[in-house]
């Protein structure tokens, strides 16, 4: 199995650019996260989607969107990108209906996200 | 809201040594989940241990266990006879077990752990 799938891994912009960061899961998990991560601060909540059709802001939602395409993949867009946007991201599931549940997430690799 | 704190942004160790890290938590309810996620240089987000919150024996696993102090909302983690590969940043992570708060997560800071040879 994959797990999580985040891709690209890294991705240079310029101020005012847009791009989307894809993730996909293949655990059958029902909720899907976007974090971001900046030293000092641990990983910050930007959107997360509990199940498939529905999603919502976390801590740090101002210049993000998300789309939750389908059970399986869940996309972060930056619609015109700040270098305050410059960051690690995280996506991340867990929450298999047909398994017990654990409760702890299951991450992707990661993004690194620079804005200039 | 819940919080999590992890009141030592550094610590090393030697190695072979035992070292613990600190998490304390705040939190109003009595259902959750406690874990420890462990991130390398290489950037993956590993999961060291994990903790119930209606359990009282602490979570062991190979060299690491945990002293989870309900009442206290602490939930340290303690490597023991610590190696090279645990240079790392660790992060003290809660999960609300209850479906209305989002299934979120909260995360603490992180500490970061170096191991001396």
């Amino acid at each position: 199995n994959a797990g999580v799938t985040q891709t690209p891994k890294f991705q240079v912009l310029k101020t005012g650019q847009s791009m989307t960061l894809q993730c996909a899961q293949d655990m059958n998990h029902n909720s899907m996260y976007w974090y971001r991560q900046d030293p000092g601060m641990g990983l910050r909540l930007i959107y997360y989607s509990a199940s498939e059709g529905t999603t919502d802001k976390g801590e740090v939602p101002n210049g993000y969107n998300v789309s939750r395409l389908n059970k399986r993949e869940f996309s972060l867009r930056l619609e015109s990108a700040a270098p305050s946007q410059t960051s690690v991201y995280f996506c991340a599931s867990t929450l298999n209906p047909d398994r017990p549940n654990t409760g702890e997430l299951f991450f992707g690799e990661g993004s690194r996200l620079t804005v200039l | 809201a819940q919080t999590v704190t992890q009141s030592q942004p550094e610590m090393s160790v030697q190695e072979a040594e035992t070292v613990t890290l600190s998490c304390t938590y705040d939190t109003s309810e009595s259902d959750y989940y406690l874990f420890w996620y462990k991130q390398p240089p290489s950037r993956q987000m590993i999961l060291v241990i994990r903790q119930e919150a209606y359990k009282q024996q602490n979570a062991t696993e190979n060299r690491f266990s945990v002293n989870f102090q309900k009442a206290a909302k602490s939930f340290s983690l303690k490597i023991s006879d610590s190696q090279l590969g645990d240079a790392a940043m660790y992060f003290c992570a809660y999960r609300s077990a209850s479906l209305f708060y989002g299934q979120n997560f909260v995360f603490g800071p992180g500490t970061r752990l170096s191991v001396l040879p």
